[in-house]
Parts: C-alpha cells; structure tokens; sequence
C-alpha cells in the first residue's frame, strides 16, 4: 500500500512567484493536515481536511496561502505570492476517520520549498 | 497556549540506552506522541500516551505524566539506525486534535 506522497520533493522559486505543493494520502484517510517546518522551528500545525471540508486551519499564517480538497481525495497547498519567510518543509498527514483515541499521523517526505 | 520542551542534542553508544524527555505545558490535553524522522524523511509514529504509565514497544518505550507535564523516549540496546531526530509531539482536543511539535532531539549513536 502506497503511503502518504507528496510533490514536489523540492521546489525553488522567487520571491512574488506562485508554488502549488500537492498531497496524496493514503488511500481511505478522511483526515489529511498540512504541516510546516521552517529552519530551525519545530514543526507547526496548518490546517486540517476532514474529508473535503476544511475542519480547521487556525494555523495557516496568512491568506497568501490556500488549501483545497476537492473530492476528499488529494490536497493542494499553493502560496500566492511567495514570500522568502515561507521558505521551509511543508509536510502532509493523513488519518483513518475519526482520529479519537487513534493515535497514528502517516506523514510524507515533505515538499521542500525555498524562496530567493 | 502550548509549550514542549526537549533538548536539541543527545548523543549515546552503540548497545546503550537512552531517555530523551519531554515537558510540556497546554490546555485541552488529549495525548503525547514520540515519532522519528531521519534526514530528509518522513516522520514516522513511534507512540502514543495518554494515560499516565509506561507503554512498551520492542526497544522503545514510552512513559507519561499528566500531572507533571512529563514524558520520555527511552531506546535501549542503541543500534546506529537510530541515529535520528525524535519529536515530542501533544495533540489537543481543543486544537481540531491537531499535533503540536517540539523542536525535535537530534540523537547521535556512536560506535
């Protein structure tokens, strides 16, 4: 079974331009989060999909940055315009349904993104 | 709010055994998490506390205390490929039970 995907692995842009990261979950996770790891940082929490809906993204630092889920199945994360402080590792997670007393995240590579 | 506290570096030798600990201060309390990312890798789940005690995994175990704000890893009989970053992690059912990271212990096994 194919686990959490992300693309790109790694992706160089400049300042102002625009960066589409793309998640795959594993399949039948109704719960997909964006993560971010900027230098030095510790991992922070984005926003999470149940499904297709956006059950919370009290994370998401600005509104340079959108999530959609259409169709419940993959996420996109595109940062519109970028900015050199969004440089870092954007990580995505999935879960099986109702996360509960489970306690399992599947995590991605991560998509790493760097602004110049 | 939230705080997690670990250290940044550890280092142990091969066949050893080592704690890497854990406190934390946030409301709505609802679980710990330990997971191990290896560089340029995904984070992988280790465990999961939510009671207070002692949860066994092979080499790894993980304790907890709720009253204390505590936690720690503990690995035994080191093995190089253990060489890693081993995140503290504390899910929150006033957060969307979403996981709010540590910085991470970077841990060192030598021969």
């Amino acid at each position: 079974e194919a686990g959490v995907t992300q693309f790109p692995s790694h992706s160089v842009i400049e300042k102002g331009q625009t960066v589409t990261l793309r998640c795959d979950p594993i399949s039948g996770h109704d719960n997909l989060y964006w993560y971010r790891r900027v230098m030095g940082k510790e991992i922070k929490f984005l926003l999470h999909f149940v499904k297709e809906s956006k059950q919370d993204e009290s994370g998401m630092p600005n509104n340079r940055f959108l999530a959609e889920r259409t169709g419940g199945t993959y996420s996109t994360l595109k940062v519109q315009p970028a900015e050199l402080e969004d440089s870092g590792v954007y990580f995505c997670a999935s879960s099986q349904e109702d996360r509960g007393d489970d306690g399992e995240l599947f995590f991605g590579e991560g998509s790493r993104l760097t602004v110049l | 709010g939230q705080n997690i506290d670990q250290p940044t570096e550890m280092t142990a030798t091969e066949g050893a055994i080592v704690q890497i600990n854990c406190t934390y201060q946030t409301s709505g309390f609802n679980g710990l998490f330990w997971y191990q990312q290896h560089a340029g890798e995904a984070p992988t789940f280790l465990s999961y506390n939510v009671l207070d005690g002692l949860e066994e995994k092979g080499r790894f175990s993980s304790f907890l205390s709720r009253s204390k704000g505590y936690s720690y890893l503990l690995l035994k009989e080191l093995q190089m490929k253990d060489s890693a970053s081993y995140l503290c992690a504390v899910m929150r059912w006033d957060s969307g039970y979403a996981l709010n990271f540590g910085k991470g212990t970077s841990l060192l096994v030598t021969p």
